[in-house]
């Protein structure tokens, strides 16, 4: 079945380091891939999307490219911020059918320190 | 705010009671979905549903777990003779058709068996 492996946390980095959290994915077909981010204390929220190989999912300085070759799909920032400081879930939509499941990583949690 | 909300947000239940938690989604979403997470995991999907029908069951809910979602408007969740094993956050999303992996999530139910 479909599946997706992320580097363990948790990631400790000092505000405006480059970040890099791993993500590989099994999947049959074309799925489409997501990051998904949750604050403390908050739900999941959609960072950012790649529905087709070679697409660049951006949103708030993160970006994402979905490499087929390598079934990755790794997020980068240039520079965190304490506030960039959550739990980072990468996610696959695939499967068969009219219903097309999301598959979710098990989470990195990276923490900023000023 | 018009996002997903669920309640209560936290219950602590003896083992062997009944459970009920409820899912109001966005108004305008036909797609329903409930997931349970535990602790350094990502959400693992347990049902769904496209209006009031409830087109998919993950095997993980079990007989003792039953979903409705009776005018394709909220959704309930109840737990029948509820178990230590089935402590975790419980999460709701939801997401329009065409667009499974723009889940829009709760605040989840922290639900604790003692």
């Amino acid at each position: 079945g479909d599946s997706v492996t992320q580097m363990e946390g948790p990631v400790t980095l000092s505000e405006e380091a480059f970040l890099t959290i791993n993500c590989t994915y099994t999947a049959t077909g074309y799925p489409s891939l997501f990051w998904y981010v949750q604050y403390p204390g908050e739900g999941l929220q959609l960072l950012l999307k790649a529905t087709k190989a070679d697409d660049k999912g951006s949103n708030k300085g993160f970006e994402a490219t979905y490499r087929k070759e390598t079934t990755s799909f790794h997020l980068e920032k240039g520079s965190v911020q304490v506030s960039d400081s959550a739990v980072y879930f990468c996610a696959l939509e695939g499967g068969k059918g009219g219903y097309q499941k999301v598959t979710f990583g098990t989470g990195t949690k990276l923490q900023v320190i000023p | 705010d018009t996002g997903v909300s669920q309640d209560p947000r936290h219950k602590i239940t003896k083992r062997g009671q009944n459970v009920t938690f409820r899912c109001d989604p966005i108004s305008e979403h036909n797609r329903l979905y409930w997931y349970r997470q535990t602790l350094g995991q990502g959400p693992e999907f347990l049902t769904y549903f496209q209006n009031e029908a409830q087109l998919e069951k993950s095997r993980l809910l079990s007989d003792r777990f039953s979903a409705e979602r009776p005018k394709g408007s909220f959704s309930t969740l109840e737990i029948q003779r509820t178990e230590q094993g089935d402590s975790a956050m419980y999460l709701c999303a939801s997401s329009l058709v065409g667009t499974s992996g723009e889940q829009y999530f709760g605040p989840g139910t922290r639900l604790t068996v003692t």
